[in-house]
Formats: C-alpha cells, structure tokens, sequence
C-alpha cells in the first residue's frame, strides 16, 4: 500500500545537524511533489518546505530557510530535510507528505508517521 | 503570510447531530484557475493529519459523505451532517495558495 516512513529523528545539540529521509513505497515517488511538515508539542501542523517532483523547485518556510534544504533521490524513492543549525524551537514531530499535484501545491494526501527531533543541550 | 483563524477552538458533539466549524484566511483563496486552495485535515490523536476536503469542497476518497466542506473568497465551512464517535480529533483547515503554506490553528471536537 501507498506508505512513507520518515527515519533520522534524534536528539540534537543547539547548532547541531540532523538529516531526515523518508522512505516512499507503494507509489512512484517521482510523480510526486513532497512536503515536510512539523509539528511541536502541543502546537498545530506547519508546514517547513515543498519540493517538485523533479527537484527543480523549492520552497521553504522563513524559520527555516537558509539552514533546512529538502532534497529528493527518485532512483532510491527517498525524500530528505537536511537541518542545519539547529534551535530549541526546531524542536518537534517531522512529517513527509505526499502532494496530489507533480509540481504544485494541492493539498497533502499521504503522510507518514513522523521523525521526532529534539534540540536540546 | 495568510493568517488562518479558525472558530471554535473546541466542540462537543453528541452523536448523530450536526456540527461545523468556520476558517477565516486573511487574504482571499482564490486562484487565478477558478479554484478556492482551501483543504481541510483531521488529526486524530496519536496519528498524523489525514486530508477530508480538498479545494473548498472535494472529499478525499474514502472520506464519508457526512463531511462537506463549502465557502468562498475568505470564509470557508467544514460540516458535518451526522457527527460519530470515530470523528473524534482535531480539525485543521490549510490554505495552499500562497507560500509559505499555513494552516489554521485547530478546532477540537470531542463526543458528547
């Protein structure tokens, strides 16, 4: 069936780096645009960057822009949110998510289960 | 950004009334292509959010035909005909118009 398992969560020193990957199965990742997505303790979902379904567009949230770069291998169907510099407020459940559109934003209709960062020394 | 506000933040529910719940964005939601980029997503607890409504209006497949969503330029509805105990959760409304992509603060709904 149609799954992404998202894998690289940890705990992380402020300043640190983590990379996440998520895993995409049972559909063809490369037709796919791809979201990461976080949500902290208690918070509400936010959304952190998009990529198209070739690479060629990315898009990010202010908070993360310039440390966070998302990246896609479609030969390994695996998604990636390299984080950089990392802050206590970085600190939550990382989600992928699949687009319904190749190259825009739809809406978000396959999610996986999540990473969870922690940011903390 | 579009600042998404939704109302309430909570709701209690007995089972088999109706219930609804309003988002506001700050900006209006549509598209040069016609289309309002309003989605609609429950999370129930311990699991990610699923999308029920996408684009003001289509349900997601496998989405029962309870959950209808409607609206137009700012304001926008999610309703529920008959509420029941599996709909139990928190429910997001996201605009997908304009990055970055914000979704509105929730509405949780609990079972009377």
């Amino acid at each position: 069936q149609v799954q992404l398992v998202e894998s690289g969560g940890g705990v992380v020193q402020p300043g640190g780096s983590l990379r996440l990957s998520c895993a995409a199965s049972g559909f063809t990742l490369s037709s796919s645009a791809m979201h990461w997505v976080r949500q902290a303790p208690g918070k509400g979902p936010q959304w952190v960057a998009f990529i198209g379904y070739d690479g060629r567009n990315e898009y990010y949230a202010d908070s993360v822009r310039g440390r966070f770069t998302i990246s896609r291998d479609n030969t390994q169907n695996t998604l990636y949110l390299q984080m950089n510099a990392l802050r206590g407020d970085d600190t939550a459940l990382y989600y992928c998510a699949k687009d319904f559109s190749s190259d825009w934003f739809e809406y978000m209709d396959v999610w996986g289960k999540g990473a969870t960062v922690i940011v903390s020394s | 950004d579009f600042v998404m506000t939704q109302t309430p933040l909570s709701l209690t529910v007995t089972p088999g009334e109706p219930a609804s719940i309003s988002c506001r964005s700050s900006q209006s939601l549509l598209h040069s292509n016609g289309e309002h980029y309003l989605d609609w997503y429950l999370q129930k607890p311990g699991q990610p959010p699923q999308v029920l409504i996408y684009l003001t209006s289509n349900r997601a497949s496998g989405v029962p035909d309870r959950f209808s969503g409607s609206g137009s330029g700012t304001d926008f509805t999610l309703k529920i005909s008959r509420v029941e105990a599996e709909d139990v959760g928190v429910y997001y409304c996201k605009q997908s118009l304009h990055v970055p992509l914000t979704f509105g603060g929730g509405t949780k709904v609990e079972i009377k």
